[in-house]
């Protein structure tokens, strides 16, 4: 069973300050990683994409990926309000592409 | 660009009807997924299409079913609802299936069994 694990939170930050979601997978031929970001009431956003060792950075966003520790997190820099809402992992296996989701972060950034 | 569009937004249903929700891809996607959404498991997947052929199927029992039409649209069918099929049902296209080609999601249809 291909899992994607993410602590539920909730993770309070203050506006301005980093904050870091977390996630690891066990599917260690899955392939490719994205990040999804989904306000209250509304559908999953693509916010990231990462799909080799080492971190990719857009704008405030900075998405690590570690193949070795099957981990991957998502850096929200300078975090505002407008930030809070839950984070979403997700992982692409090899072979059948189907994307498996964690059960996602929920960010409070505090003003 | 238009983005995924499925219809309607929001449904209600009795136990014991079956329900069909569309979705239309993004254009120039070619491949369609589908997820149910609820607040204790998340996102689980349904099924995947493309070119008019399933390519993958989650772990749901047969009442849940769908088809791919020649021009990406997509359909699922829920029969015979079960309480337990209340959730936000979301539709999500990408331009093929591949490892790097992200998933769009449209705004879902929020199912709710009676």
């Amino acid at each position: 069973q291909k899992e994607v694990e993410q602590n539920s939170g909730p993770l309070s930050v203050p506006e301005g300050a980093i904050a870091s979601l977390n996630c690891t997978y066990s599917d260690r031929g899955s392939q490719s990683f994205f990040w999804y970001r989904q306000y209250s009431g509304k559908s999953p956003e693509l916010i990231m994409s990462i799909y080799s060792n080492g971190d990719k950075e857009d704008g405030r966003f900075t998405a690590q990926l570690n193949k070795a520790s099957q981990y991957v997190s998502l850096l929200i820099r300078d975090s505002q309000p407008s930030d809070s809402a839950t984070y979403l992992c997700a992982a692409k296996g090899a072979g059948s592409y189907q994307l498996t989701f964690g059960k996602g972060t929920k960010l409070s950034v505090i003003p | 660009k238009a983005g995924v569009t499925q219809t309607p937004r929001y449904l209600i249903k009795t136990r014991g009807q079956q329900v069909t929700l569309s979705c239309s891809p993004i254009s120039g996607h070619r491949s369609v997924s589908w997820y149910q959404q609820t607040p204790g498991q998340g996102l689980q997947f349904l099924f995947e299409y493309f070119s008019e052929t399933q390519r993958n199927k989650g772990n749901f029992p047969g009442r849940f079913s769908g088809r791919q039409f020649s021009n990406s649209r997509s359909e699922m069918n829920v029969s015979t609802l079960e309480l337990g099929d209340s959730a936000l049902y979301l539709c999500a296209s990408s331009l093929a299936p591949g490892p790097t080609s992200p998933l769009h999601f449209g705004n879902g249809t929020r199912l709710t069994v009676t």
